[in-house]
């Protein structure tokens, strides 16, 4: 089993649209969390950390669930701008295990 | 303020040639770390620095990569002899310390192929 799992996609939804990834982690000693954007040939950057009690940023909100083990990234209104693929992060011990990555396509 | 450098930027080899790579972390970033990133997945951690000490290197092949930080600043990577199945983006990263909320940043990468 991958230590982080998230549905490969793509999505590929309309400008406006709303949509939500997922992502599953094994290790339960991690501590800490985050979503990355990765475009196309390019590194990975830090889209927002993930906290228990779940934090938005404009138009992104991440939701934790400890018990469930479980992650979460919500984009509402989305813009062409935001197609990339988002890699789901946790960091059980001073480094960060990501996952595949889920690839999204907004179209106009 | 400067991002974290890498070089070359692309390489391609033969396989069972030797090949290196430079990386220099954003200036004062303590924790320098090297990802190997295959196509379709997401980056693996290969080695993580602390200034010139190994934190981590756990998940590095080490009968044919090895790398170093002698410094405590820039760091190489190096795999000899290569394998097909090196073929990947090999991604530097630097932090400013080892807190778990210190964020990597992350270099352009060195894209590999191995032929």
């Amino acid at each position: 089993r991958k230590e982080v799992e998230q549905d490969p996609g793509p999505f590929n939804v309309p400008e406006g649209a709303t949509v939500a990834f997922n992502c599953t982690y094994s290790n339960s000693a991690s501590q800490s969390f985050f979503w990355y954007r990765q475009d196309c040939r390019k590194e990975p950057k830090l889209l927002m950390s993930v906290y228990s009690s779940g934090n938005e940023d404009g138009r992104f909100t991440a939701q934790l669930n400890r018990a469930s083990q479980y992650i979460s990234l919500l984009i509402r209104d989305s813009k062409l701008s935001d197609s990339a693929t988002y890699l789901c992060v946790v960091n059980p011990r001073y480094k960060l295990i990501f996952g595949s990555g889920t690839r999204l396509l907004v179209r106009p | 303020e400067a991002g974290v450098a890498q070089s070359p930027r692309y390489k391609i080899i033969e396989k069972r040639q030797s090949v290196a790579f430079w990386c220099n972390p954003i200036s004062g970033h303590a924790t320098l770390y090297w990802y190997q990133q295959i196509l379709g997945q997401g980056p693996k951690l290969l080695i993580q620095f602390q200034n010139n000490g190994v934190v981590d290197d756990s998940q590095l092949p080490k009968d044919r990569f090895s790398a170093e930080r002698l410094k405590g600043v820039d760091s190489t990577l190096k795999i000899q002899p290569a394998k097909l199945e090196d073929s990947a983006v090999y991604l530097c990263a630097s932090s400013f310390g080892l807190a778990e909320d210190n964020e990597q940043f992350f270099g352009p990468g060195t894209r590999l192929t191995v032929l």
